[in-house]
C-alpha cells in the first residue's frame, strides 16, 4: 500500500520562475493538503483540496495556486517566486477530515 | 484566525526522565492530532484525540485533550534515546494548524 508520493524531492530555482510540485496521495485517500515548513518551523497550511476542488485556504498569497486531478493526486504551483519561498513543501493526504494524515517525504525548494 | 501555540520550544532531557509538552488553540477544536519529525524527516501521525477529556496511551506515551477542547499534552514516560525529534500538535476545524513544535533531546 503506497504512502504519499512528492516530486520532486529537491528543486533549484531562479527568484522571479514559476515551480510546480507534485503530489500523489495515499491508497484511499481522497483529500489532499499542501504545508509549507521553514527550517525549525511547524507546517504551515497552503489549502486543501478535495473533489477537484479548493475547500480551506491558509494565509498564501495568489502566487500559490494549486490542482487535484479525477485520481486525486495534486499540483502545487507557486509563481515569481522569491528568496523566502525557499522551504519544504509538504503534501499530506487524508480520507476527508478528522481522520489523520499522512504525509509524504516533500519537496525541498531552494530559491536563489 | 485560528492558532495554535505550544511550549516548550525545546526540551532536554537525560535519559530515563518524563517529558511533557502542551498546546493550546484560540478556538473549539472538533479534533487534536499529534505528529512526531525525526531530524530530516517529515511528520508522521501519531493519534487523534476527538471527545472532550480524552486520554489515550500508546506505550510510554500519554495524549490528553482538554475539557473545552482547546488544549492537549502529550507526555512521554522515561524517556529513550529512539523519542528524539520535533512534535507538533495540530488542532482541526476544516483545516489543520500545526503549532510550532517542541524539539526534544535526550543524552544517553
Amino acid at each position: 500500500d503506497a504512502g504519499v508520493t512528492q516530486s520532486p524531492t529537491h528543486l533549484i530555482k531562479t527568484r522571479g520562475q514559476q515551480v510546480t510540485l507534485r503530489c500523489s496521495p495515499k491508497s484511499g485517500h481522497d483529500t489532499v493538503s499542501w504545508y509549507q515548513q521553514a527550517l525549525g518551523q511547524g507546517p504551515q497550511f497552503i489549502f486543501q483540496y478535495y473533489e477537484e476542488e479548493e475547500r480551506q485556504r491558509g494565509n498564501f498569497p495568489d502566487r500559490f495556486s494549486g490542482h487535484q486531478f479525477p485520481n486525486y493526486s495534486s499540483e502545487l504551483n507557486v509563481n515569481a517566486l522569491l528568496l523566502g519561498d525557499s522551504a519544504l513543501y509538504l503534501c499530506a493526504s487524508s480520507l476527508g477530515q478528522g481522520n489523520g494524515y499522512t504525509f509524504g517525504s516533500g519537496t525541498r525548494l531552494t530559491v536563489v | 484566525g485560528q492558532q495554535v501555540m505550544q511550549i516548550p520550544q525545546y526540551q532536554h532531557v537525560q535519559e530515563g526522565e518524563d517529558f511533557t509538552t502542551y498546546c493550546n488553540s484560540s478556538t473549539t477544536l472538533s479534533n487534536i492530532q499529534w505528529y512526531k519529525q525525526r531530524p530530516g524527516g517529515h511528520p508522521v501521525f501519531l493519534i487523534q484525540l476527538v471527545k472532550s477529556g480524552e486520554v489515550k496511551k500508546q506505550k510510554r506515551l500519554t495524549f490528553q485533550f482538554g475539557e473545552a477542547k482547546k488544549n492537549s499534552s502529550l507526555h512521554i514516560t522515561a524517556t529513550q534515546t529512539t523519542d528524539v525529534g520535533t512534535y507538533f500538535c495540530a488542532g482541526e476545524n476544516n483545516k489543520l494548524i500545526f503549532g510550532a513544535g517542541t524539539r526534544l533531546a535526550v543524552h544517553p
